[in-house]
């Protein structure tokens, strides 16, 4: 059974650009959830879907945003870069429209904003 | 508003020794409790969960943590460290109901001497 996909690994981009970021969940999976990591904030909820609704956001500038699709897959955008929006961004899956079940994160992207 | 608290963002411990990660929480709720683990240049994987059942949670790993409602931990535990433990370990908080979504400790960095 494949894990949770994120393409790509790794990313350079420039400010002021904008990127978008993709995530596959487990088959079967509905709710799609993005974190980002950083050594200063460390782990922060960015937001969470469920058959494609955005059901919560956290504390993120809008240029932070996110969709998912009938299949599941999500998308996160983050439009005019900003230095301290490096950070490796981490997607997680769960079967479950409840939290006990668990998550299971992907690998993440690293994303560098030069 | 729901917060966690690692105590002791570096953990060293010998080969052999027992593992000892604190966790405190905060939550107004009945909450869901995890511990997950991150080697380096990946994603975060499951260690074990509360979900309200037993307050002895066993995990993989030989790892295991207690829930204490009296004094708001869940505190991980390993009885034998092995060089292959060393990673950063973060604890977790969500609530049962409300908000999907998961609230971070810091983490804390995990060390095994030969």
């Amino acid at each position: 059974k494949a894990g949770v996909t994120q393409t790509p690994r790794y990313l350079i981009k420039t400010r002021g650009q904008q990127v978008t970021l993709s995530c596959s969940p487990i088959s079967g999976h509905r709710s799609v959830s993005w974190y980002q990591q950083t050594p200063g904030q460390g782990l922060q909820f960015l937001f969470e879907y469920f058959s494609e609704t955005q059901r919560n956001k956290g504390n993120f500038p809008g240029r932070f945003s996110g969709r998912q699709f009938s299949n599941s897959r999500s998308e996160m955008n983050v439009s005019t870069l900003e230095l301290g929006d490096s950070a490796l961004y981490l997607c997680a899956s769960s079967f479950s429209e409840t939290q006990g079940i668990g998550y299971t994160f992907g690998s993440g992207t690293r994303l560098t904003v030069v | 508003a729901q917060s966690v608290t690692q105590l002791g963002s570096h953990v060293s411990v010998s080969e052999g020794a027992l593992v000892l990660l604190r966790c405190n929480y905060s939550s107004s709720v009945p909450p869901y409790l995890f511990w997950y683990v991150q080697y380096p240049n990946q994603g975060l994987q499951l260690l074990l969960k509360y979900t309200s059942a037993a307050t002895l949670v066993k995990g993989i790993n030989g790892f295991e943590a207690e829930f204490k409602k009296s004094e708001t931990s869940f505190h991980l535990t390993k009885p034998s460290a092995h060089m292959s433990d060393a990673a950063e370990y973060f604890c977790a908080v969500s609530e049962i109901q409300g908000a999907q979504k998961l609230v971070f400790g810091q983490g804390t960095r995990l060390t095994i001497n030969p």
